[in-house]
């Protein structure tokens, strides 16, 4: 099976950082990984599908890539709203969520 | 804009059945260019996939909860719904109805607003 792993598992960044998310499968996944953001009592919001691809209306300052077991979620400049957990699925086999990233303010 | 609303009881008895459904609107759930799926997520802790149903009935279930989920569709409602046999509190969870793309990474790109089912006599 198919295992996910994120890291770090949480993090504290301040307004304008630059902020590296990154998460691994235990086998080759190709570009078969999405991003979701989720928020405190709301269902999680697609960010990027396939890898790097950026779903419709997600700001810019959003970007993913990588291939294969590694990958990464970057945000160039964290504004206010984006404090939240983040997490990484894969679908290359069984859907699998990884365990999220949860992003605070500093 | 498509939407998609949970509905079903909040609380089940431990060992009884769970069961919900999910209404679809703004879209056919007919479309071939999708699955609908369920995922849970416990207070506090990650996200699980259940399971995902195409419009013809085809389904798919994560092996861990294989031998308690049933999935089943309406295309003339427009629903698709979910049960969950002998439920135990570890089955406690926001659960949640989703949209699957069948292609583009296969991702979850509509979800609804989730419902907390309680496991609990």
């Amino acid at each position: 099976d198919i295992q996910m792993t994120q890291s770090p598992s949480s993090l504290s960044a301040s307004v304008g950082d630059r902020v590296t998310i990154t998460c691994r499968a235990s086998q080759s996944i190709s570009s078969y990984l999405n991003w979701y953001q989720q928020k405190p009592g709301k269902a999680p919001k697609l960010l990027i599908y396939a890898a790097y691809s950026l779903q419709s209306g997600v700001p810019s300052r959003f970007s993913g890539s990588g291939s294969g077991t590694d990958f990464t979620l970057t945000i160039s400049s964290l504004q206010p709203e984006d404090f939240a957990t983040y997490y990484c699925q894969q679908s290359y086999s069984t859907p699998l969520f990884g365990p999220g990233t949860k992003v605070d303010i500093k | 804009q498509l939407q998609l609303q949970e509905s079903g009881p909040g609380l089940v008895k431990p060992s009884e059945t769970l069961s919900l459904t999910c209404t679809v609107s703004g879209g056919s759930i007919s479309s071939s260019s999708y699955h609908w799926g369920w995922i849970r997520q416990p207070p506090g802790k990650g996200l699980e996939w259940i399971g995902s149903i195409y419009y013809s009935g085809s389904t798919s279930y994560n092996p861990s909860l294989k031998s308690r989920v049933t999935m089943s569709v309406d295309t003339s409602k427009n629903q698709f719904s979910l049960k969950l046999s002998s439920v135990t509190a570890a089955d406690t969870a926001v659960y949640y109805c989703a949209r699957r793309l069948q292609a583009s990474g296969g991702a979850f790109d509509f979800w609804g607003q989730g419902t907390l089912v309680t496991v609990s006599s």
